[in-house]
């Protein structure tokens, strides 16, 4: 089975701000991560598939790197709308979740 | 435009079998590429992976689950059924199909999802 870990598991941060999230997995999945963003009741939402490609409607404030067992997943300026928690996904063998990131308001 | 919902039981008992059916519209489980796949989410905690079957009728597991989940198509009916069989209070959770088309970079992402279905678990 591939693990998925995510860092850090919760964020504070302000409206401006720049934040990163990073995803590691257990081995390497070349560039089959995904993530997503949750809100509260909601189904998560696809950001980011392919480590680095945006999903069509995304603002471009976000976005993804990385290859291999290392990614992150970036918001250049943190808007009201994206304090949520993200998930990232590897689809390289099977499928798995890393456990999340919460984005907090600081 | 690409619809899917999930239907089943909100109440099983332990060690009953619960089968999730997923609903959907706006694209066709023959279509080469196209998967559906079911995830769920416990509440408060994260979300996790259960199955995924494609459009050639390939279906993954979950390892930790696999002896427990069978994933089926009726592409006639354009539903995805995940049934689980020995259901415990811990398999409490909303449950979440997705569809799924291969990029052309090769992966899977989900990039449409149901709104979910609350599954508890109590005798």
């Amino acid at each position: 089975d591939i693990q998925m870990t995510q860092s850090p598991s919760s964020l504070s941060a302000s409206v401006g701000d720049r934040v990163t999230i990073t995803c590691r997995a257990s081995q390497s999945i070349s560039s089959y991560l995904n993530w997503y963003q949750q809100k509260p009741g909601k189904a998560p939402k696809l950001l980011i598939y392919a480590a680095s490609s945006l999903q069509s409607g995304v603002p471009s404030r976000f976005s993804g790197s990385g290859s291999g067992t290392d990614f992150t997943l970036t918001i250049s300026s943190l808007q009201p709308e994206d304090f949520a928690t993200y998930y990232c996904q590897q689809s390289y063998s099977t499928n798995s979740f890393g456990q999340g990131t919460k984005l907090e308001i600081k | 435009q690409i619809t899917l919902k999930e239907s089943g039981p909100t109440l099983v008992k332990p060690t009953q079998t619960l089968t999730l059916t997923c609903t959907f519209s706006g694209f066709s489980l023959s279509t080469s590429g196209v998967g559906v796949g079911w995830i769920r989410q416990p509440p408060g905690k994260a979300l996790e992976w259960l199955a995924l079957i494609y459009w050639d009728d390939d279906k993954r597991y979950s390892p930790s689950l696999k002896s427990r989940l069978t994933i089926t198509k009726d592409t006639s009916k354009n539903q995805v059924v995940l049934t689980m069989t020995n259901m415990d209070p811990v398999d409490t959770a909303t449950y979440y199909c997705a569809h799924s088309r291969a990029s052309i970079y090769g992966d899977y992402p989900f990039d449409y999802w149901g709104q979910g279905t609350l599954v508890t678990v109590s005798s």
